[in-house]
């Protein structure tokens, strides 16, 4: 059974540091993996989307790598700013599903 | 095109009544799932629709919950009997199924409160 966890479950950082959001699952056969972004009561966003013979992608001040073997992908976030304070969550699509499997998410907050 | 609509956006019930949700996908995706979440957890998968044919449920669907989607188009989710256990975010995304690189796009979500 596909498990996947994120660490750390939150993080505080002052404005303009780089940061990085960590996300492992059990099971290397999966299809896809994205990326989302939630903002409180809100629905989800999906930021990056790693398809699974790809290494990374890359959109702004983002960017995702992914290591299938190892069963990790991490999120790279570039001089972050307050709004990019959210909830982050990964979620993997199996090849042999069509649901996402989420991960917890790590609550993130970009102090001024 | 607006995106994924759902409908209410707030729904307070009493227990043991039914209560129903909409989701209106994005018009060309052919692909229609249904999550639920609870505060702090990510969201878990309910069911899966590809056009009007239900192909994936989840363990976590009693026989309480209903879902259907008429003519591939809007989908409905039933809750029959509600619990105070089935207090959560009810989250509809869409896809546009073929590939690998198809990005599922969700809804803003029904807040269900069972009091």
């Amino acid at each position: 059974k596909q498990e996947v966890t994120q660490i750390p479950a939150a993080l505080s950082v002052p404005e303009g540091e780089n940061l990085v959001l960590n996300c492992s699952f059990t099971d290397s056969a999966i299809y896809n993996l994205q990326w989302f972004r939630q903002d409180p009561g809100k629905g989800l966003t999906s930021l990056l989307l790693i398809q699974s013979s790809q290494r990374e992608q890359t959109s702004g001040r983002l960017n995702a790598s992914l290591d299938k073997s190892s069963g990790r992908s991490t999120l790279y976030i570039a001089a972050s700013q307050p709004g990019d304070s959210a909830t982050y969550l990964c979620a993997v699509r199996m090849d042999s599903s069509y649901k996402l499997i989420f991960g917890s998410g790590t609550r993130l907050l970009v102090r001024p | 095109d607006t995106g994924v609509s759902q409908d209410p956006r707030h729904k307070i019930t009493k227990r043991g009544q039914n209560v129903t949700f909409r989701c209106d996908p994005i018009s060309e995706h052919n692909r229609l799932y249904w999550y639920r979440q609870t505060l702090g957890q990510g969201p878990e998968f309910l069911t899966y629709f590809q056009n009007e044919a239900q192909l994936e449920k989840s363990r976590l669907l009693s026989d309480r919950f209903s879902a259907e989607r008429p003519k591939g188009s809007f989908s409905t989710l039933e809750i029959q009997r509600t619990e105070q256990g089935d207090s959560a975010m009810y989250l509809c995304a869409s896809s546009l199924g073929g590939t690998g690189a198809a990005v599922d796009y969700f809804g803003q979500g029904t807040r269900l409160t069972v009091v």
